[in-house]
């Protein structure tokens, strides 16, 4: 079973810190690697995606890179805020492109601290 | 404009009992996608559909069964509940497929007793 390990499981910050969420996929041969957002009692919601041809996207605060050689993506998000405080998930492709399946780590809960 | 609706919300079985979790997506998407979410497990999929009519199993789908019958449904049928599917459940669905772009739906948490 192909897996994407996610760490930390769960990750303190400080307001105005700097949140890094690592992940590491196995062999995959489709290149679309999501960050999912859930706060409690909600589904899962698309934060920011890449596709590897770049090694960093950045959407305001929430930073992806990329590592293609080492299989491994990691969020970076800046000057946390409280209102981040969520679970985030990393997702790698799974199977054939035709079936759209996502592979999702374990989850990384953030508590952000006012 | 609803996206994905999932019903109901909470729901309590005893073991040995059946139910169908209902899935509707009014977004016209063709991939559509049972998840399954336990505490530190993350997200693990259950079931999944490539378009009407099409079906195909997951990573965890003994004990469950899907169906297809249009573009907007995909209920998720449970036999037999068991302890082991005491968990919360995600519908969701996708537009491009591959490219991960999900709606998720609210979820329905379960609990077998």
């Amino acid at each position: 079973q192909q897996q994407v390990k996610q760490s930390p499981q769960s990750l303190i910050v400080q307001k105005g810190g700097i949140s890094i969420i690592n992940c590491a996929y196995e062999n995959t041969a489709f290149d679309y690697f999501p960050w999912y957002q859930q706060f409690p009692g909600k589904g899962p919601a698309l934060l920011i995606a890449i596709r590897p041809d770049v090694s960093e996207k950045k959407e305001g605060r929430f930073t992806i890179s990329f590592n293609k050689s080492a299989k491994q993506f990691s969020l970076h998000i800046m000057d946390s805020q409280p209102g981040d405080s969520a679970t985030y998930f990393c997702a790698a492709p799974g199977g054939s492109s035709n079936t759209g399946k996502l592979i999702f780590g374990q989850g990384t809960t953030l508590q952000v601290k006012p | 404009n609803a996206g994905v609706t999932q019903t109901p919300k909470f729901r309590i079985l005893k073991i040995g009992q059946s139910m169908t979790l209902q899935c509707t997506q009014d977004m016209n998407h063709n991939y559509m996608y049972w998840y399954r979410q336990d505490p530190g497990m993350g997200l693990k999929l259950i079931y999944y559909s490539v378009g009407a009519g099409i079906t195909d199993k997951g990573e965890v789908p003994n004990g469950y069964n899907v169906s297809r019958s249009t573009t907007e449904d995909f209920p998720l049928r449970l036999e037999l509940a068991a302890p082991s599917q005491t968990s919360v459940y995600f519908c969701a669905s996708s537009y491009l497929g591959d490219r991960g772009g999900y709606t998720f739906g609210s979820g329905t948490r379960l609990t077998v007793v």
